[in-house]
């Protein structure tokens, strides 16, 4: 079992939808959750970072974080063609180890 | 701020070439990493350090070398390139291990 994973996608929603991306880890101990957005060609910049169980909302976005399931969601709201990128979960599983998915494809039509 | 910085770019190496890939970072943050991402993949762990004359390997070390003399910066040197070593390269920090990292933007390593 990969450590963190998450569906590559693409996921393909219509302009205005919910895009709603999942992401699973191994590591029952972890503490610190990231969503990381990756446009092509470019570097990942912090979406959302999460601790505590539960929702955390920021705009158009919300963390929800499930330690029982070890299940980590991003939900995007009113998505937009801008919001088309790989999306990156991470994990932080002590100290300075930070485990990445692969990453999630999210394609918005316009 | 300037963030984290890295230089060059794009490289092109031929097989058992050397190069040394810069990273500098301006916002005094003890930790800093080596990712590389392939085609398609999550970012895989190089090095790491937390802080000046400290590092370490990740999960993907073989083939690499780091060092850190400064709280600033922290240069990868590659030695005997080699076509596995095509990838994307990311230099990051980080305050702490479990915070937010910050990214630099990156440079396409290419061998042939």
């Amino acid at each position: 079992q990969k450590e963190v994973e998450q569906n590559s996608g693409p996921l393909s929603v219509p302009e205005g939808a919910i895009a709603s991306l999942n992401c699973t880890y191994s590591d029952r101990g972890s503490q610190s959750f990231f969503w990381y957005r990756q446009y092509s060609g470019k570097s990942p910049e912090l979406i959302m970072f999460i601790y505590s169980n539960g929702d955390k909302e920021d705009g158009r976005f919300t963390a929800q974080l499930n330690k029982a399931s070890q299940y980590v969601s991003l939900l995007i709201r009113d998505s937009q063609p801008s919001d088309s990128a790989t999306y990156l979960c991470a994990v932080n599983t002590g100290g300075f180890k930070t485990i990445f998915g692969a990453g999630t494809r999210l394609f918005v039509k316009a | 701020n300037a963030g984290v910085t890295q230089t060059p770019k794009f490289r092109i190496l031929k097989i058992g070439q050397s190069m040394t890939l810069q990273c500098a970072q301006d916002m005094n943050h003890n930790y800093m990493y080596w990712y590389r991402q392939d085609p398609g993949m999550g970012l895989k762990l190089i090095y790491y350090s937390v802080g000046a004359g400290i590092t370490d390997k990740g999960e993907v070390p073989n083939g690499y070398n780091v060092s850190r003399s400064t709280t600033e910066d922290f240069p990868l040197r590659l030695e005997l390139a080699a076509p596995s070593q095509t990838s994307v390269y990311f230099c990051a920090s980080s305050y702490e291990g479990s915070t937010e990292a910050f990214f630099g933007q990156g440079t396409r390593l290419t061998v042939v």
